[in-house]
């Protein structure tokens, strides 16, 4: 059963732009929630975590915000740059769990 | 700081055949997971290794199977290859109580 899902398999966006990522999960017992980067050919790069104490983390031009009542988070991407064009993947995981749970991914095209 | 790494890059085996996946786990780190990302998916965990144990399944068969050294360097062992395991392999590393992975490059394996 698919506990973290990201609805929008591709997402198209113009350099310069926002790029805005949305994740939705099911398990109430997620506590703490990641966004990962992958090119081709490579693994999963960490981006920027959040913890379920918090509703908003920032890291430069990655954003993450996080709804704990609608069990949705986003990831925000100011200003898009053709290096952003990749696959980002949504995961979470409880506080007594030792596991990842990733949602499918969705790609994003930066066009210039 | 070394990242994690992975042997071998890529793999080809047949059916009914076994393998054998290496992974070097980061400088500090002494919890090491994996997982299995099919075409199109999220990574899917198999099962994680902290001080040589074995700390927790996913939903994968017997045959998928792995072990973890005193230098925390971990192997993942699959017995009679079934089409279905053609997909890369991905090992993550974290320290104790941190809950942020940190993924190597993975092992593409492809069973014919």
């Amino acid at each position: 059963d698919q506990q973290v899902k990201q609805n929008s398999p591709s997402l198209s966006v113009q350099e310069g732009r926002i790029s805005i990522l949305n994740c939705d999960y099911t398990n109430s017992m997620f506590d703490y929630f990641l966004w990962y980067k992958k090119y081709p050919a490579e693994g999963p790069t960490f981006l920027i975590s959040i913890s379920s104490i918090k509703d908003k983390n920032e890291d430069g031009r990655f954003t993450v915000f996080l709804n704990k009542s609608a069990k949705h988070l986003s990831l925000h991407i100011v200003p898009s740059q053709p290096g952003d064009s990749a696959v980002y993947f949504c995961a979470a995981s409880g506080s007594n769990d030792y596991k990842l749970s990733f949602g499918a991914g969705t790609t994003v095209t930066v066009r210039a | 700081e070394t990242g994690v790494t992975q042997s071998p890059t890529h793999l080809i085996k047949t059916r009914g055949q076994q393998v054998t996946l290496r992974c070097s786990s980061q400088s500090g780190h002494n919890t090491v997971s994996w997982y299995q990302q099919a075409l199109g998916q999220g990574p899917q965990f198999i099962f994680q290794y902290y001080r040589e144990e074995e700390n927790g399944r996913g939903n994968f068969p017997p045959r998928f199977s792995g072990l973890q050294f005193p230098n925390y360097s971990s192997e993942l062992n699959v017995n009679a290859l079934e089409l279905d395991d053609s997909a890369l392999y991905l090992c993550a590393s974290n320290r104790e109580n941190q809950e942020t992975q940190y993924f190597g490059p993975g092992t593409r394996l492809l069973v014919l």
